[in-house]
Formats: structure tokens, C-alpha cells, sequence
């Protein structure tokens, strides 16, 4: 299986502020055959179910405000929210799609400082 | 819109089995897969497998194999996961959530989410 493994656990970010999530994979999710990385972030907001932000590691969900945005490939990549609003504070996920099972990282919860 | 609407809540005892429901609207049922995904108290996310809607072919993680059953109901654009042998760990949120791109995708669209409570 492949482990996902997210740092850091959490983090406090003042408003307005820029707040980086790293993801790391214990083998790539990049496929040679269509060259993409198969690779998803979710926000996941008490009470509710995750929502979609980024695909394809860097493709921003339809609707999803562009101070989010994903970067990396291979095993290595990031989530980027470059001006953190009250509404961002929420736990992120990342995800592979590229083998079975999906394995989810362990979570990151994103806190206003 | 696309939706996909789960039932109630359900409480059970260890050793006994739920059925969760998923009924898709908005997007053609029969084109995408559904997930399974679940969430203890607390806990990270847990993919369980995923349906076929179209061919009713699943695949199940190797965690749930011979526990967890995966199936549709074209006619009424739903389909179940049903667990048994039920243990107190398998308390948990129970998501379906939409795979848009084929077999190999991420989650779109997700179920509002089923507790299941296992308890004596």
C-alpha cells in the first residue's frame, strides 16, 4: 500500500497569511503513460464531508478560490493557500489515486493564529 | 445538482450487520463509480472500495475483504455497502462519494454521511 504522510499535523497561520501543507508518498503516483500525478487535496470542515480542492496534484476544483492552489510530482508535493481567510480553517487530506487502495494522508488541521 | 443522498443514521450491536444506502441524482448513475469511504470518531479518512454502478463490479481493500459487500439497484440510481460481523471499531461516518473519472479518480462529490454505531 502507499503511505501517505502529511506534514505538519497542524498549523497556525495568521489571517491574510500564506499556509504551505506538505504530503509525501512512500512510492510515486506519477504515471509515465499520461504523465500526470494522481494526486488529490480535500478540505474537510467539522460536521461535514470532505470537499474537492486540487486534482491531478495541480488542477483547482471547478468553484474553488484561486488562493489554493496545489504543486509537486513524484512522491513530493504541496498545498498552498497564499492568503488564509477565516473560512480556510479546516482539517486537509491528501489522497492517492494511482493504486489500490486509495490511502489518505493522516490529516492536517489548519488553525487561525 | 448532482447528489448523492445517504440514509440514517443506524445504531447496531457487535456481530450484527448494517446496510448504508447511496441514491445518486443530477449525473448519469450508471457513468461513474461510487467509493466508499469511512471515518472514525475523531479519525482520518478510511477507503473502503468502490462499485461499478454500470457492470455492478467492485473492488474492496484488502482490510474488508469477506465483510463488506458493495451493490446496486440501477432502477433506482442507488447503490449499498453492507458490513457485517460488526465490531466496536467499525463505528464510524460511512461515505459514498462520486469517482468521476472512471476507476482511477478522485472524489467529486460526496454523501452527507451515515453514522454507524456499534455498541452492546
Amino acid at each position: 500500500d502507499i503511505v501517505m504522510t502529511q506534514s505538519p499535523d497542524s498549523l497556525a497561520v495568521s489571517l491574510g497569511e500564506r499556509a504551505t501543507i506538505n504530503c509525501k508518498s512512500s512510492q510515486s503516483v506519477l504515471y509515465s503513460s499520461d504523465n500526470k500525478n494522481y494526486l488529490a487535496w480535500y478540505q474537510q470542515k467539522p460536521g461535514q464531508p470532505p470537499k474537492v480542492l486540487i486534482y491531478w496534484a495541480s488542477t483547482r476544483e471547478s468553484g474553488v478560490p484561486d488562493r489554493f492552489s496545489g504543486s509537486g510530482s513524484g512522491t513530493d508535493f504541496t498545498l498552498t493557500i497564499s492568503s488564509l481567510q477565516a473560512e480556510d480553517v479546516a482539517v486537509y487530506y491528501c489522497q492517492q489515486y494511482s493504486t489500490t487502495p486509495r490511502t489518505f494522508g493522516q490529516g492536517t488541521k489548519l488553525q487561525i493564529k | 445538482q448532482v447528489q448523492l443522498v445517504q440514509s440514517e443514521a443506524e445504531m447496531k450491536k457487535p456481530g450484527a450487520s448494517v446496510k448504508v444506502s447511496c441514491e445518486a441524482s443530477g449525473f448519469t448513475f450508471i457513468g461513474s463509480y461510487i467509493h466508499w469511504v469511512r471515518q472514525a470518531p475523531g479519525q482520518g479518512l478510511e477507503w473502503m472500495g468502490w462499485i461499478n454502478p454500470n457492470s455492478g463490479g467492485t473492488k474492496y481493500t484488502q482490510n474488508f475483504q469477506g465483510r463488506v459487500t458493495m451493490t446496486r439497484d440501477t432502477s433506482i440510481s442507488t447503490v449499498y455497502m453492507d458490513l457485517n460481523r460488526l465490531r466496536s471499531d467499525d463505528t464510524a461516518v460511512y461515505y459514498c462519494a462520486r469517482g468521476v473519472n472512471g476507476d482511477y479518480s478522485w472524489f467529486d462529490r460526496w454523501g452527507q454521511g451515515t453514522l454507524v454505531t456499534v455498541s452492546s
